[in-house]
């Protein structure tokens, strides 16, 4: 079975500055991976997914995640944070195997915080 | 474009009643699922449907209930309300059960159980 580690559950910067959040997966093939954002109140959005091919993925609202397979690795970053991303990202991981055992699993969450 | 649609945003509970949670999508989904949300603690899926008349359970089902008579809704019961039960829940929906399908969320219901 998969699982799936966000070793940060806040991390604070400035408005302006670059972000990192960190997500670590285990799985014994490579696996589906996915970003999501839940802002204050609402539900959860897909912010971007991999699954294969180029390691660095775009996704909405400027963000990028990249793969890197040999850390079992798929961090989120953001080059300019402004004060709209404050919210909480998950990541998740699902498996290729299109059967009962496929399921997504999802982190525990970090939540974000922007200084202004 | 209503996507997946919550009912209620909020509701307070006394320890033993019981209440419905109501989940509606338009998109056709196949695929609906019912998550718990507490801190420190990420989304928990408590039950999930692969389709219309068949529900199964998820990691925490204990204490709810629910059913799948259309494609569209996923009504989520609580039998007997009790304080652990005191939870952010998500009803979300995606094209089927697969893990590669975007999921989509409903925007939560925030209940509380005194």
């Amino acid at each position: 079975a998969q699982s799936v580690t966000q070793p940060d559950i806040h991390i604070t910067v400035s408005e302006g500055a670059s972000l990192e959040l960190r997500c670590n997966y285990s799985y014994g093939a490579t696996p589906y991976l996915f970003w999501y954002v839940q802002s204050p109140g609402q539900g959860l959005q897909l912010l971007l997914k991999y699954f294969s091919g180029d390691t660095l993925v775009q996704g909405i609202k400027g963000f990028e995640a990249e793969f890197k397979r040999s850390q079992s690795s798929f961090n989120l970053r953001k080059p300019s944070v402004h004060w709209s991303d404050a919210a909480e990202y998950f990541c998740a991981v699902g498996t290729p195997r299109r059967n009962r055992d496929d399921k997504i699993i999802f982190g525990k969450g970090t939540r974000l915080h922007i200084l202004p | 474009n209503a996507g997946v649609t919550q009912t209620p945003k909020f509701q307070v509970l006394k320890t033993g009643q019981s209440m419905t949670l109501q989940c509606a999508q338009d998109m056709n989904h196949e695929y609906m699922s019912w998550y718990r949300q507490d801190p420190g603690m990420g989304l928990r899926l408590i039950h999930y449907s692969v389709g219309a008349g068949i529900t199964d359970q998820g990691e925490v089902p204990n204490g709810y209930n629910v059913s799948r008579s259309t494609t569209e809704d996923f009504p989520l019961r609580l039998l007997s309300a009790a304080p652990s039960q005191t939870s952010v829940y998500f009803c979300a929906s995606s094209y089927s059960r697969y893990s590669g399908n975007t999921i989509y969320f409903g925007e939560g219901s925030w209940l509380t159980v005194v």
